[in-house]
Formats: structure tokens, C-alpha cells, sequence
């Protein structure tokens, strides 16, 4: 079965600056999908950012990007020019391409980022 | 703009209730999903629907039922609800057959069972 770690329970990273926030992910699979969901205070979790694993290029939205390792099995999320609506919960997520209509998520425990002024 | 509502943000039950969560989408969604939100343990899916009265258990399914009669809405049971079930639970949809194609969220329903 597949697994998704985030190893940092909490990251705290300065306005204006960037923070690197990690996943690795354990699977036997070759064709997958990965994404990063951020669920700020007590609002709607919405998708920040995905990546197909046939896809070598590094997915970027504006001031989120990831670096996709699939060898090393690793997608972490850089945020740069950190701003204070930043400050949210994050959550790296897999899907695997095999698993029919379903669109079934695995979802790591989520880092927690604040954001100091 | 996909809309998930959850019918409630905040509910307060006692213990041996049974407990209704209601969630409803609006843009004609195969998928429809209910999680559990933990500190510490993430996203836990307790059940899924591919379609109407269709449904799969989950990782957590125990001590939850669903029910799917329309499309668009889809509903967590909590047959005897019991103090451990206290959390925050989040619903979502998705379209089928698009692999890429994220989830979307209600704003989740914060439930404490007394």
C-alpha cells in the first residue's frame, strides 16, 4: 500500500522570505499523481499545486513550485516571497493512476507553516 | 467554482445519538468522499461513492454509514455515536476518469460528541 510522509509537523518561515516544506511517499507504481492541498485556519482546503510522474519538468503556480524526485520518491513544495495569507496547514497528497473512477487520495499528517511579519 | 456544502461548521451530540453529516455538490460529480481530520494523522478516508447507491468502505469505516439517493448529495451516518468519534470531518467530490483532477473540499463539520 502506498504511504505519503511530511516529516515537519511544524515550519515557521519570515514575510518576504522562502520556505521548503518536504514529502516523500512510498509505491511500487510507476504513474501516479501528487498534490499539495493547503487548509488555512478554519477555511475550505483548496489544491495549491500538481504534478503528473510522467512528468519530468517541476510544476509551478506563480510563487509555489515543487521539486519532483521520483527516484528518490520525494515532492516537496518551495514557497517563495512568503506572504502572512500563506499561513495554513499543508498536505501532500498521492493518487495512483491505476485506481480506475475512483480518484482515491493518500494524505500525509500536514506541516503546519506560520508566517512571521 | 465548485461549491461543497457541508450542512453544518460546528454540531454537538451525546453519546448513543445517532448522528447525521450532510454534504451537497454542485457540479454533477461522480466521486463524492467523507474523511476524518485528525491532529496528527491527517486525512483518514472513511467511505466513497462513485455513483448513486454506490458506495466503498474506506480506511476507517467502522462506527459510519453513508447514504448516496441523489447525486449531488451524500450523507454520513453515525449509527451510535460514541466520544472517539469526536473530530473535524471533511467531505469532497471529484470528477471521474480525469486523473489529475484534484478533490474538492467543503469547509468540514467540527463534531464533538459529549
Amino acid at each position: 500500500a502506498q504511504t505519503v510522509t511530511q516529516s515537519q509537523p511544524e515550519m515557521s518561515v519570515q514575510e518576504a522570505e522562502t520556505v521548503t516544506l518536504s514529502c516523500t511517499y512510498d509505491t511500487s507504481e510507476s504513474d501516479y499523481y501528487l498534490f499539495w492541498y493547503k487548509q488555512p485556519p478554519s477555511r475550505q482546503m483548496i489544491l495549491v499545486i500538481r504534478q503528473e510522474a510522467y512528468k519530468q519538468q517541476n510544476a509551478t503556480e506563480n510563487r509555489f513550485s515543487v521539486n519532483f524526485q521520483k527516484a528518490a520518491k520525494s515532492f516537496s513544495l518551495k514557497i517563495s516571497d512568503s506572504q502572512l495569507g500563506d499561513a495554513a496547514m499543508y498536505f501532500c497528497a498521492y493518487r495512483s493512476s491505476y485506481g480506475g473512477a475512483t480518484n482515491k487520495l493518500i494524505f500525509g499528517t500536514g506541516t503546519l507553516l506560520a508566517v512571521q511579519p | 467554482d465548485v461549491k461543497v456544502t457541508q450542512s453544518s461548521r460546528y454540531l454537538v451530540k451525546r453519546t448513543g445519538e445517532k448522528v447525521f453529516l450532510e454534504c451537497v455538490q454542485d457540479m454533477d460529480h461522480e466521486n463524492m468522499f467523507w474523511y476524518r481530520q485528525d491532529p496528527g494523522l491527517g486525512l483518514r478516508l472513511i467511505y466513497f461513492s462513485y455513483d448513486v447507491k454506490m458506495k466503498e468502505k474506506g480506511d476507517i469505516p467502522e462506527g459510519y454509514s453513508v447514504s448516496r439517493e441523489k447525486k449531488e448529495r451524500f450523507s454520513l451516518i453515525l449509527e451510535s455515536a460514541s466520544t472517539n468519534q469526536t473530530s473535524m470531518y471533511l467531505c469532497a467530490s471529484s470528477p471521474v476518469g480525469i486523473n489529475n483532477q484534484p478533490q474538492h473540499f467543503g469547509d468540514g463539520t467540527r463534531l464533538s460528541i459529549l
